[in-house]
């Protein structure tokens, strides 16, 4: 059972790039999240999405795109990467049960734009 | 919106000794908090958490504590080991679930040997 699977791993990008970051989950949660996580800053909610062709925003949207065309897939777009971008991404589900609330995080992706 | 105070930012105890991380919540309408740990390299993973309807839940070695009335809720690991060596983050939910949860900035904590 792979959980929550987050590719690539590592990144490196330079200022102006593009780039997609992929989360995948085989635990059939409704569920999903994009966070940032920064030295001191403990994690930040970019983008989640309660379900198939849903998305919010959360705390820190700005510069970041998703896409959850399919339940198990949420994806993180950067359009134009920026230094300020550089940081470690988790991606993160959940079961659509309110009384629950635990969340199955991936290992993480460590972006670095220059 | 909710704001989630944690400290320490790093704690280091003596292996076998208690470790206990504090964190404060600032609106009282949250009534799920979890705790995360969090290893090197590796995602966070929920370890204990504890509702507004209960002020104390233990498992094993670690114990959370919540104070309602003062909106502080802590964490207590017991005979600490060096796999405890991790950061830890405390959170803060009004939903009852994983939607609108907001982290602390972690503790990181360090086992001596």
């Amino acid at each position: 059972n792979a959980g929550v699977t987050q590719t690539p791993k590592f990144r490196v990008l330079k200022t102006g790039q593009s780039m997609t970051l992929l989360c995948a989950q085989d635990m059939n949660h409704e569920y999903m999240y994009w966070y940032r996580q920064d030295p001191g800053m403990g994690l930040r909610l970019i983008h989640y999405s309660v379900g198939e062709g849903t998305t919010a925003k959360g705390e820190v949207p700005d510069g970041y795109n998703v896409s959850r065309l399919k339940k198990q897939n949420f994806l993180l777009g950067l359009e134009s990467a920026a230094p300020s971008q550089t940081s470690v991404y988790f991606c993160a589900s959940s079961y659509y049960n309110r009384a629950t609330g635990e969340l199955f995080f991936g290992e993480g992706s460590r972006l670095t734009v220059l | 919106g909710e704001n989630v105070e944690q400290h320490p930012s790093t704690l280091s105890v003596q292996e076998g000794d208690s470790a206990v991380i504090k964190c404060t919540y600032s609106d009282s309408a949250s009534n799920y908090f979890p705790w995360y740990k969090q290893e090197l390299g590796k995602g966070p993973q929920l370890i204990i958490d504890i509702r507004s309807n209960v002020g104390e839940k233990k498992d094993q070695r670690i114990a959370v504590t919540l104070n309602k009335t003062a909106k502080h809720f802590s964490l207590h690991i017991t005979e600490t080991q060096p796999e405890d060596s991790a950061v830890y983050f405390c959170a803060a939910s009004k939903g009852g679930g994983a939607d609108g949860l907001t982290f602390g900035k972690g503790t990181h904590l360090i086992i001596q040997p």
